[in-house]
Order: C-alpha cells, then structure tokens, then sequence
C-alpha cells in the first residue's frame, strides 16, 4: 500500500518570502501522479500542482513550483513570493493505478505580514 | 460552471440515528469518490464510483457505512447508528475519468459536509 508522508505539521512564512513543504512517499508502482492541494479555512479542496513520474522535469505554476526526486520518493513544494492568501493547509497526494488519492496529514501554513 | 455540490454543510445528530450526505458532482464527469477528513488527520478514502461499474468499497471503515450513486450523477453517503467516532469532514470528489496506470485527472472537491455526532 502506498503512503504520503508529510514531516511538518506546521511552517509559517513572511510575506514576499520563499517556503518550501516537504513531502515524501512510499510505491512500488513506477507509473503514478502526485498533487499537492491547497485546503482553506472553507474547506474547499484546490489542485495547486501536479506532477507526473514519468516526467524529470519539475512542475510549476505561476509562484508555485515543485522538486521531486523519483529516486528518493521526495516531492517538495516551493512558494515563492508569498502572499498572505497563501495561508491554508497543505496536503501532499498520490495518485496511482487504483484511481483514489492518498494524502498525507497536510502542512499548515501561516504567512505572516 | 458549477462546481462539485454537497449538502448539508454541516449536520449534528445524535449517537445511534443515521445520516445521509449527498453529492452532486460536475456534470459529465463520470468518476466520483467519498472521502473522510478526520480532525488534524489527512484525507481518508471511503468509496469510489466509475461509471456502471461495481464501486470499489474498500475504504468504508464499516458496515453502517454505505453509498449510492443514482443515475450516474448524485451519490448519497448513508452512515446509520452514528457513533461519536463518526464525526469529521466528509469530502466529496469528481474526475472526468481515471485513466489506466495512473490517476492524471484531476479531482475536484466539494466544499465538504461537517457531521457532528453528539
């Protein structure tokens, strides 16, 4: 069975600053995808990247990008230029052959002014 | 353009009554999943509808959980005799269709239904 690691409960962040969530998980499968979901106090869930194994290059979106290493199962999401409606909780997913997400336990963000 | 819908958004009921929690998926979209987000927990898979096809179960912690899918579009969560174990955010979930050797659509989230069991 696959699991989604995430190592920190909590990280705050100053405004303008840079911060980086770290992920790790745990598969025997090699074809997979990984998302990591923005979780607002409104509970809506939000796709904020997604990364397909398959691929060595790096996802990004706008101020979000991601480092994923295959070989170490590592895949860390970096905000650059935070701003403050980046607060939220962060959760790290996998997406494998069986269709349904596994999540780690998330990250809660704070961004401070 | 409407998103994934659920009602209620919140629910309290009292230990040993059942509940029903429905969802109303984006329209076309032909895969739906239940999932349980327990307090300070991460999201936990419940059930997952495809299509006509038999709906895998194997995330329902019990058997006093059960779902349903009518038509192809709104699925209704049942959890009868409620315990107080019970309580959380249960998501709800819809894809255009999972593709074989792995899960590249993306899925989209309602806003959630709180249940409170007192």
């Amino acid at each position: 069975a696959q699991t989604v690691t995430q190592s920190q409960p909590e990280m705050s962040v100053q405004e303008a600053e840079t911060v980086t969530l770290s992920c790790t998980y745990d598969t025997s499968e090699s074809d997979y995808y990984l998302f990591w979901y923005k979780q607002p106090p409104s509970r809506q869930m939000i796709l904020v990247i997604r990364q397909e194994a398959y691929k060595q290059q790096n996802a990004t979106e706008n101020r979000f990008s991601v480092n994923f290493q295959k070989a170490a199962k590592s895949f860390s999401l970096k905000i650059s230029d935070s701003q403050l409606g980046d607060a939220a909780m962060y959760f790290c997913a996998y997406g494998g052959s069986n269709y349904k997400l596994t999540f780690g336990k998330g990250t809660l963000l704070t961004v401070n002014p | 353009g409407a998103g994934v819908s659920q009602s209620p958004s919140n629910k309290v009921t009292e230990k040993g009554k059942d509940v029903e929690l429905r969802c109303d998926p984006i329209s076309g979209h032909t895969a739906l999943y239940w999932y349980r987000q327990s307090l300070g927990q991460g999201l936990e898979f419940l059930i997952y509808f495809q299509g006509n096809s038999a709906p895998d179960k194997s995330g329902l912690p019990s058997d006093r959980f059960s779902a349903e899918r009518t038509g192809g579009s709104v699925s209704t969560l049942t959890i009868q005799r409620t315990q107080q174990e019970d309580s959380a955010v249960y998501l709800c979930a819809s894809s255009l269709f999972p593709s074989s050797g792995g899960n590249s659509n993306e899925q989209f989230f309602g806003p959630g239904t709180r249940l409170t069991v007192l």
